[in-house]
């Protein structure tokens, strides 16, 4: 079993949608857990971090549920510009430190 | 003024070759790492440098092999090149072990022919 596991899509959805992407991860010692995009042959680059208590950024908002090993992100009004790849990333302290990214989620957002 | 940045961008060689890609970062952090991504997009860690020390070693083989000659700097040198070692090589960056963001250089794309 991996150690964050993502639905790889892809996700079609027109502009104006709202989008959900899902995320378990195995290890529940993690500490850390953010959400990152990455655009086509492109870095992967931080979009936000994910708190306990749920955060939200302009259209997004970022879930995390401990309990069920569960982290969520939520893209409102969807824009051309969301079409990317969506990456779960968990941060293990007791693994040195490591981010473990899932495989992403691939997004397309049309016109 | 790029963060992280690696060179060089595009990688073609043979198999059976040597070669080496550099990574800087100008942001101070203490924390380096050299990520893969293969052809089914999934990024897995290789090492992890903290203050030039050795932190992460996964399960590589050992004709990669990481040199930190300062904490500004982590190059990557892979003997003996196969065809499976195609894929974008990731060099980042972070201030803390990665608690807080990571930044990424561009990329490195390998192909092994």
């Amino acid at each position: 079993r991996k150690e964050v596991e993502q639905d790889p899509g892809p996700f079609n959805v027109p502009e104006g949608a709202t989008v959900a992407f899902n995320c378990t991860y195995s290890n529940s010692a993690s500490q850390s857990f953010f959400w990152y995009r990455q655009d086509c042959r492109k870095e992967p680059k931080l979009l936000m971090s994910v708190y306990s208590s749920g955060n939200e950024d302009g259209r997004f908002t970022a879930q995390l549920n401990r309990a069920s090993q569960y982290i969520s992100l939520l893209i409102r009004d969807s824009k051309l510009s969301d079409s990317a790849t969506y990456l779960c990333v968990v941060l293990n302290y007791n693994q040195g430190g490591k981010l473990i990214f899932g495989q992403g989620t691939e997004l397309s957002v049309k016109p | 003024d790029t963060a992280v940045s690696q060179t060089p961008k595009y990688l073609v060689t043979q198999m059976g070759n040597d070669k080496s890609i550099k990574c800087e970062q100008n942001l101070g952090h203490d924390t380096m790492y050299w990520y893969k991504q293969d052809s089914k997009k999934f990024l897995k860690i290789m090492f992890s440098y903290n203050n030039k020390e050795l932190i992460i070693n996964e399960t590589v083989p050992n004709r990669f092999s990481p040199k930190s000659p300062d904490k500004a700097h982590l190059n990557l040198h892979i003997n003996s090149l196969e065809l499976g070692d195609s894929a974008v090589y990731f060099c980042a960056s972070s201030p803390q072990g990665g608690n807080t963001e990571a930044f990424f250089g561009q990329g490195t794309r390998l192909t092994v022919v």
